[in-house]
């Protein structure tokens, strides 16, 4: 079965400064990823997803991701932390059905400091 | 164009009681999906709809919860009697493709507290 786990359920880091979430995936079959988002009293909104293409996968403001399939990891990272980052990050994987169920993992919460 | 609409956005109701959710989905989104939020936990999927027919409700506890989607395209969530532990944010998203690539349009979500 689907699963991922995400590293730490906050994260804090300084305005300009690397974002790193972590996130692991547990798949029996090659997995579709995704990142979402959520700020304040908003639903989800998509970041980026793997689909078995290019490894290293760009996002929606200025956010990429590695598919590690070695270290089964799929990390977000954005080199300049803005204000406006401050979220939650969702990893999630597709179900292995054609069914689109995504399978979310616990978020982390990104706090940046000016 | 116009994302995914849900009401209401608060709801605050006594155990055993009764309360009921809306979503309208993109158009022309076949696909409609209800996940549950719990505070500190993601999203987990309660139902699917493709159209007007059920995919997935293994997760749906449904001794109290149900939800249709008569006219294949808004749906209506219910929970009756709800109990404290349904206390959560009730997601609609929708999707275009039969979900095959998993990326969702998700509306701002239904906040439900039990007391």
């Amino acid at each position: 079965a689907q699963s991922v786990t995400q590293l730490g359920s906050h994260v804090s880091v300084s305005e300009g400064a690397l974002v790193l979430l972590r996130c692991n995936y547990s798949s029996s079959v090659p997995p579709y990823l995704f990142w979402y988002v959520q700020y304040p009293n908003q639903g989800l909104q998509l970041l980026l997803k793997y689909t078995s293409a290019a490894t290293l996968v760009k996002g929606i403001n200025g956010f990429e991701a590695e598919f590690k399939k070695s270290e089964t990891s799929f990390h977000l990272t954005k080199p300049s932390a803005h204000m406006s980052d401050a979220a939650e990050y969702f990893c999630a994987v597709k179900g292995s059905s054609n069914t689109g169920k995504l399978i979310f993992g616990q978020g982390t919460t990104l706090q940046v400091k000016p | 164009e116009a994302g995914v609409a849900q009401s209401p956005r608060y709801k605050i109701i006594e155990k055993r009681q009764s309360v009921a959710f809306w979503c309208n989905p993109i158009s022309g989104h076949a696909t409609l999906y209800w996940y549950q939020q719990i505070l500190g936990q993601g999203p987990k999927l309660l139902i699917q709809f493709q159209n007007n027919g059920v995919v997935d409700d293994s997760q749906l506890p449904k001794d109290r919860f149900s939800a249709e989607r008569l006219k294949g395209v808004d749906s209506t969530l219910k929970i009756q009697p709800a109990k404290l532990e349904d206390s959560a944010v009730y997601l609609c998203a929708s999707s275009w493709d039969r979900g095959n690539t998993g990326e969702l349009f998700f509306g701002e979500g239904s906040r439900l507290t039990v007391l």
